[in-house]
């Protein structure tokens, strides 16, 4: 069974500073991988997917990701962050071979706050 | 512009009563996905459906139940017999039959609380 584990419930940056927010996934194969935002209220919107085509990934509102099989990771960062990017962000997986008819299994999510 | 369309956006439900949540979608997709969201516990789905007339239980059907009459179509049944049904709930859609790497689109969700 796939699962995703989001490391930090809550991460809070400074404006222009750094974003990191971790995910590491389980899988006995190497899966496809999505980071979802959501604002208050809202649904969830793509930011951007990994489908193997390249390890490292690049979405929208200048986050990117990095695949990293050894270590089981796709963490998401942002080099300098806006007020804006205020937000809850999710990791989440999907078997390549679409066991489990295409299912997407999502972490517990990030609250990312953006001090001015 | 194509999306899914939740509503109503807020709802409130009485004891011992059954509330239906609508999720219409003009994407031309032919997968459907209802998930819960509650705090600090991520999305967890309670039905899905691949094409019309059929539908899967998810992680956690107990309580609710759904039907898709019509591909663009895809209500939820929240019924008196489920105990803590306060929660955000979300539909989703992706093309079905174009791999697993096809991302789901969400619609605005709507939140559920008791009376």
């Amino acid at each position: 069974a796939q699962s995703v584990t989001q490391l930090g419930s809550h991460v809070s940056v400074s404006e222009g500073a750094l974003v990191l927010l971790r995910c590491n996934y389980s899988s006995s194969v190497p899966p496809y991988l999505f980071w979802y935002v959501q604002y208050p209220n809202q649904g969830l919107q793509l930011l951007l997917k990994y489908t193997s085509a390249a390890t490292l990934v690049k979405g929208i509102n200048g986050f990117e990701a990095e695949f990293k099989k050894s270590e089981t990771s796709f963490h998401l960062t942002k080099p300098s962050a806006h007020m804006s990017d205020a937000a809850e962000y999710f990791c989440a997986v999907s078997d390549p071979g679409g066991g489990s008819n295409y299912k997407l299994t999502f972490g517990k999510g990030t609250l990312l706050t953006v001090n001015p | 512009d194509g999306g899914i369309t939740q509503s109503p956006k807020y709802l409130f439900r009485k004891e011992g009563q059954n509330v239906t949540l609508s999720c219409e979608q003009n994407l031309n997709h032919d997968a459907m996905y209802w998930y819960r969201q509650d705090p600090g516990q991520g999305l967890r789905l309670i039905y899905y459906s691949q094409i019309v007339n059929d539908f899967q239980k998810g992680d956690i059907a107990e309580g609710y139940s759904v039907s898709r009459e019509k591909k663009e179509s895809f209500p939820l049944t929240v019924t008196s017999a489920q105990k803590n049904p306060t929660a955000f709930y979300l539909c989703a859609s992706r093309r079905h039959g174009q791999g697993s790497d096809q991302p789901q689109h969400f619609g605005d969700g709507t939140r559920l609380s008791i009376l």
